[in-house]
């Protein structure tokens, strides 16, 4: 059973295009959402967080969008750069003290 | 020098073979995760450890075992290893965190191929 749902599966923009990326989660014990990065050979490393107590968090070209009554968050990467080509996994956490990850999308930024 | 490190880095064998993986962290964290990541399916967690006597099964610990043999070392072990169990392997560690935040920190992954 997935508890969180992530989409798309992979995503394509031009260099200097909005990225988006959308979770949903059912479990509303869930009380921090993370974005994680992956790059080819690496294992992931985390990109931006947010807490359910806030809208939207920004960290430079990234933001997350938060949406607690709908159960839904997304990452949005403004001026979408050849550099943030990589794997994205969002994932929440919860009172299980576990990570709970999305299944990943791969961007892919064309120069 | 890497903060979680994992050896080996790539490894083939056999169906039926014992294999182990093993993880070192050097960031003084009480947690360590094992993880595998299949296309499609993102991050799986097999166990995890809060510290040197608490290990926990995670999503999928069927056909694996752990050996947590100090809190600088995690190993993961496949005691009959089968080809469904291909796939990339992460180790992780976490602190316990602000407010419980639980930022894990990765290894450079272990992938495995079983033939």
């Amino acid at each position: 059973q997935q508890q969180v749902k992530q989409s798309p599966q992979s995503l394509i923009v031009q260099k200097g295009g909005i990225s988006i990326i959308n979770c949903a989660y059912e479990n509303t014990a869930f009380d921090y959402f993370p974005w994680y990065q992956q790059f080819p050979g690496k294992g992931p490393a985390l990109l931006i967080a947010i807490r359910p107590d806030v809208s939207e968090k920004k960290e430079g070209r990234f933001t997350i969008s938060f949406n607690k009554s709908a159960k839904q968050f997304s990452l949005h990467i403004m001026d979408s750069q050849p550099g943030d080509s990589a794997t994205y996994f969002c994932a929440a956490y919860g009172s299980a003290r576990q990570l709970t990850f999305g299944s990943g999308t791969q961007l892919t930024v064309l120069p | 020098d890497a903060d979680v490190t994992q050896t080996p880095r790539n490894r083939i064998t056999k169906t039926g073979k014992r294999i182990m993986l093993e993880c070192s962290q050097t960031k003084g964290h009480d947690r360590m995760y094992w993880y595998r990541q299949d296309p499609g399916l993102g991050l799986r967690l097999i166990y995890y450890s809060f510290d040197v006597k608490d290990i926990n099964k995670g999503e999928i610990s069927d056909g694996y075992s752990v050996s947590r043999q100090a809190q600088a070392k995690f190993s993961l072990s496949l005691e009959s290893a089968i080809p469904n169990q291909t796939a990339l392997y992460f180790c992780a560690t976490s602190d316990r965190g602000k407010r419980g935040n639980n930022e894990q920190f990765f290894g450079p992954g272990t992938r495995l191929t079983v033939l």
